[in-house]
């Protein structure tokens, strides 16, 4: 697609369950990253894909989030037994190359997923 | 994580003055950008700097990549209301997957 497409935009649940939220990003970007903003923050880097190359996770607050990347492009964020304190926009970002040589590598964020916990 | 400490937090400008903000950290970054987040949607890229010294300009925004490589700032000139939102400063270390992310500066623009 023409940008990165994140759903469900808003996704409200009880605390204690499992949530899914996913990401489509642009066509041809083999980087791509989840961040989580809570209210009032900045973007707290979760997980990074790269090609077939093994994520790097340290971003992930624990072992209740985890995240997988299907044939190098849509990716899932999961977040087993939820907390309120999980409560965040969840943003997924993509981008050409792993590393900025100059030009437009920056990344192309989605409109993130507003996850509400209660 | 790294932490990018961005000031100031806030502002309230009127329409037409200048703004500036900056970023700032204890360690070195090989990269600066500057993002825009409106409400309800993701940051988007509104400037990237590679090298230390560096000064770029896109329309009314100009943002330097300062020369000890632990801080960069962003000026908007002749501010418009359409200029509000939350701007973002993030940083890239050599090495590193990802970009860390400033606590954003949110700009009010009074017409």
């Amino acid at each position: 697609g023409a940008g990165v497409s994140q759903s469900p935009s808003n996704k409200v649940t009880e605390k204690g369950k499992d949530v899914e939220l996913r990401c489509d990003p642009i066509s041809g970007h083999t980087a791509l990253y989840w961040y989580r903003q809570s209210l009032g923050q900045g973007l707290e880097f979760l997980i990074y894909f790269q090609g077939n190359s093994a994520p790097d996770k340290s971003g992930l607050p624990s072992d209740r989030f985890s995240a997988e990347r299907t044939g190098g492009s849509v990716s899932t964020l999961t977040i087993q037994r939820t907390q309120q304190e999980d409560s965040a926009v969840y943003l997924c970002a993509s981008s050409l190359a792993f590393r900025f040589t100059g030009g437009s590598y920056g990344y192309t964020f989605g409109s993130g997923t507003r996850l509400t916990v209660v | 994580g790294q932490q990018l400490n961005q000031s100031p937090q806030s502002m309230f400008i009127q329409e037409g003055e200048d703004v500036s903000m900056n970023c700032t950290s204890s360690s070195i970054f090989n990269t600066w950008l500057w993002y825009k987040q409106d409400p309800g949607e993701g940051p988007v890229l509104l400037i990237a700097l590679y090298k230390a010294g560096e000064l770029t300009s896109n329309g009314r925004l100009t943002a330097q990549f300062g020369i000890t490589r632990k801080d960069s700032f962003l000026n908007i000139s002749a501010s418009i209301p359409s200029d509000v939102g939350i701007y973002f400063c993030a940083g890239r270390q050599t090495g590193a997957n990802n970009l860390f992310f400033g606590t954003g500066t949110r700009l009010t623009v009074i017409p």
